[in-house]
């Protein structure tokens, strides 16, 4: 079966410091990954998502940057946090198939 | 490009009372309707998909939703709800041939007592 990990479950950062958020999927081969934010109180806002290697596509303009060196790992990054970027983080996988994504079970990062 | 609104907010109902979760999409061709639910601190699990064919979908959890194509809708209702059903819950729409999933901004489902 598949499975997905996100790590750390929790982090707390200073404004200015950098930022590595990283996403594993288990159990299946050339998924579509997604990284997403949910800010307090909010909904979800999509960041980038990945249909292969290499191939990242970015939907909001923000100092955030994603990778994809492997075909199961995606990568969430910054150079320097600011306090807005706190929130709450989840990766996402989908077949690219079917239509459905899979949740992992979150990043919760508190910029101070 | 897709949008997904969630009428409601917040719903307090009572243990072992029937509910309801409002959710409405923009039109389109064809489009492929999920909801999911989160627990606090924790992803999203789904709970339900309608991609074809019967427009009542049952999910888990005891959970069904319905597709109305006319009224561009695909509500979320359970005949009894408990303590246990207290959470967040999501409508997304995904486009065919689309790669993403639109979410709605989420309904809390508070369960009293």
């Amino acid at each position: 079966s598949q499975t997905i990990h996100q790590w750390p479950a929790t982090l707390v950062q200073p404004v200015g410091s950098p930022l590595s958020l990283e996403c594993t999927v288990e159990g299946t081969s050339n998924p579509n990954l997604y990284w997403y934010r949910q800010a307090a109180g909010r909904g979800l806002q999509l960041l980038f998502y990945s249909v292969g290697i290499g191939q990242i596509s970015s939907e909001v303009p923000q100092n955030l940057s994603a990778s994809r060196p492997q075909d199961r790992q995606f990568i969430l990054s910054s150079k320097k946090l600011l306090l807005s970027d706190s929130g709450f983080y989840l990766c996402a996988w989908s077949t690219g198939t079917t239509y459905e994504q899979y949740f992992g079970p979150g990043t919760r990062l508190t910029v101070t | 490009a897709q949008s997904v609104t969630q009428l409601d907010s917040q719903v307090p109902v009572f243990e072992e009372a029937p509910v309801e979760l409002r959710c409405n999409y923009s039109s389109s061709v064809s489009v492929y309707l999920f909801w999911y639910v989160q627990y606090p601190n924790q992803g999203l699990q789904l709970l339900l998909k309608y991609l074809s064919g019967s427009t009542l979908v049952k999910g888990i959890n005891g959970f069904e939703a319905e597709f109305n194509k006319s009224q561009t809708s695909f509500h979320l209702r359970k005949p009894s709800v408990h303590i246990s059903d207290t959470a967040e819950y999501f409508c997304a729409v995904s486009d065919q041939g689309a790669q993403k999933l639109v979410f709605g901004q989420g309904t809390r489902l508070t369960i009293n007592p």
